[in-house]
């Protein structure tokens, strides 16, 4: 089982729309997790960190769920500016490093 | 950011060359890391640097050196550049891993 696992899309969905990414990791000690959002050809830049509560920020919402090794995000009423590649982030056993999913692709259309 | 840079943006190299690509910050962060990104596979890990000469070996490590010989430079070498190090290398700084990183622009490197 790979570290990180994520959908890789693409998701294709209209402007308004909510739309819900998921991902698993496969080390049960980790800590700390993130979602990055990376434009095309650009660096990766973090989104928001999740945390075991559950997390939002204007649109955006993180969850984390300990027991099933799983971890979403939910963006609703989606912009056109939102269409990027979202990764999922868990850092490893050391916690000296992060571990990064392959990216799920949202290409939000009008 | 303005904190972090990465040289040169661009580069293209004959194969066995050796190449170096240069990570510079001005966070005064004391961790930081060199990435690969290849379709496919993602962000990999190659080395990392958790202070001044200490680096750690990451997933992808074969085929790269790295040195830190002061807080706001981290090389990363590649000895004998080859056809299947051709990628796009990304630098990122963190003080603490646990609030995640910040990226450099990355550098795009082609071996022909």
């Amino acid at each position: 089982r790979k570290e990180v696992e994520q959908d890789p899309g693409p998701f294709n969905v209209p402007e308004g729309a909510t739309v819900a990414f998921n991902c698993t990791y496969s080390n049960s000690a980790s800590q700390s997790f993130f979602w990055y959002r990376q434009d095309c050809r650009k660096e990766p830049k973090l989104l928001m960190s999740v945390y075991s509560s559950g997390n939002e920020d204007g649109r955006f919402t993180a969850q984390l769920n300990r027991a099933s090794q799983y971890i979403s995000l939910l963006i609703r009423d989606s912009k056109l500016s939102d269409s990027a590649t979202y990764l999922c982030v868990v850092i490893n056993q050391a916690g000296t490093a992060l571990i990064f999913g392959k990216g799920t692709t949202l290409s939000v259309s009008s | 950011d303005a904190g972090i840079t990465q040289s040169p943006r661009h580069k293209v190299t004959e194969t066995g060359t050796p190449v170096t690509l240069r990570c510079h910050q001005t966070e005064n962060h004391r961790y930081m890391y060199w990435y690969r990104q290849d379709p496919g596979h993602g962000l990999r890990l190659i080395h990392y640097s958790y202070g001044v000469k200490d680096t750690d070996k990451g997933e992808v490590s074969d085929g790269y050196s790295v040195s830190r010989s002061k807080t706001e430079d981290f090389l990363l070498t590649l000895e004998s550049a080859t056809s299947s190090q051709t990628s796009v290398y990304f630098c990122a700084i963190t003080e603490n891993p646990t609030t995640g990183y910040t990226f450099g622009s990355g550098t795009r490197l082609t071996v022909v």
